[in-house]
């Protein structure tokens, strides 16, 4: 059983268009998130949900909407794309103690492709 | 604000050591380690929490210097499975409800027969 999924895999869409990506995760975690990965490699924290609701909103444009209809489910849908979007994009679950990060486990990560 | 990670990248023959190191310009609470191989998700290797402590897993251990903001990971008699970007990621001491992550930029290890 995979611990944390996300799908799809992998997107090539035009600029202009909208996208979202699904996570789920099976491990019972209270807090999910959703890193942007460059290709540089730098990690980026971009949104984290407790318990459904949203406790970390970084600078991010508004075109990137996050969903959380349950504890086990964190979705991203993103407006208008632009090249610069282009990235891979992870879901993570974790244990959130006393407001405290526990250990991350990632999703295998979205290749967001934007031409 | 982002941890410093250094070296940025590091080439290892099978069998020899290796350090990493991450260091913060603000007060933490705790280091998390990851290991990225190419393509893959990150991994969880380890944390530490304020209090200096020291951590193992197999031949790979970290400490955590909670004066100095730093924490160093050792990676011993390196094996070619240990090949991948090491990424630290620090939390700060100060508690608030939006309390994160940073991650450092990593630090590419390349272990060779």
């Amino acid at each position: 059983d995979t611990a944390v999924s996300q799908t799809p895999k992998y997107l090539v869409t035009q600029m202009g268009n909208d996208k979202s990506i699904k996570c789920e995760q099976n491990l019972g975690h209270d807090t999910m998130y959703w890193y942007k990965q460059d290709s540089k490699k730098f990690l980026k924290i971009m949104f984290s949900y407790n318990n459904k609701e949203l406790i970390i909103n970084e600078t991010v444009p508004n075109r990137f909407s996050p969903k959380s209809p349950d504890k086990a489910h964190l979705n991203l849908h993103i407006n208008s794309l632009e090249l610069g979007d282009s990235a891979v994009y992870f879901c993570a679950s974790s244990r959130r103690l006393a407001g405290r990060t526990g250990e991350l486990f990632f999703g295998e990560g979205s290749r967001l492709t934007v031409l | 604000q982002q941890p410093v990670q250094s070296p940025q990248a590091v080439i290892l023959r099978e069998g020899e050591d290796a350090v990493i190191n991450c260091s913060s310009s603000k007060a933490l609470y705790s280091v998390h380690w990851y290991r990225q191989k190419h393509g893959e998700a990150p991994v969880f290797l380890m944390i530490l929490l304020k209090g200096g402590e020291q951590k193992g897993h197999e031949k790979i251990s970290a400490s955590f210097n909670e004066k100095k903001q730093q924490s160093s990971l050792y990676l011993t008699a390196s094996q070619l499975s240990y090949s991948g970007t090491y990424f630290c990621g620090t939390e700060g001491a100060l508690r608030t409800s939006g309390s994160r992550l940073t991650f450092g930029e990593g630090t590419q290890l390349t272990v060779n027969p």
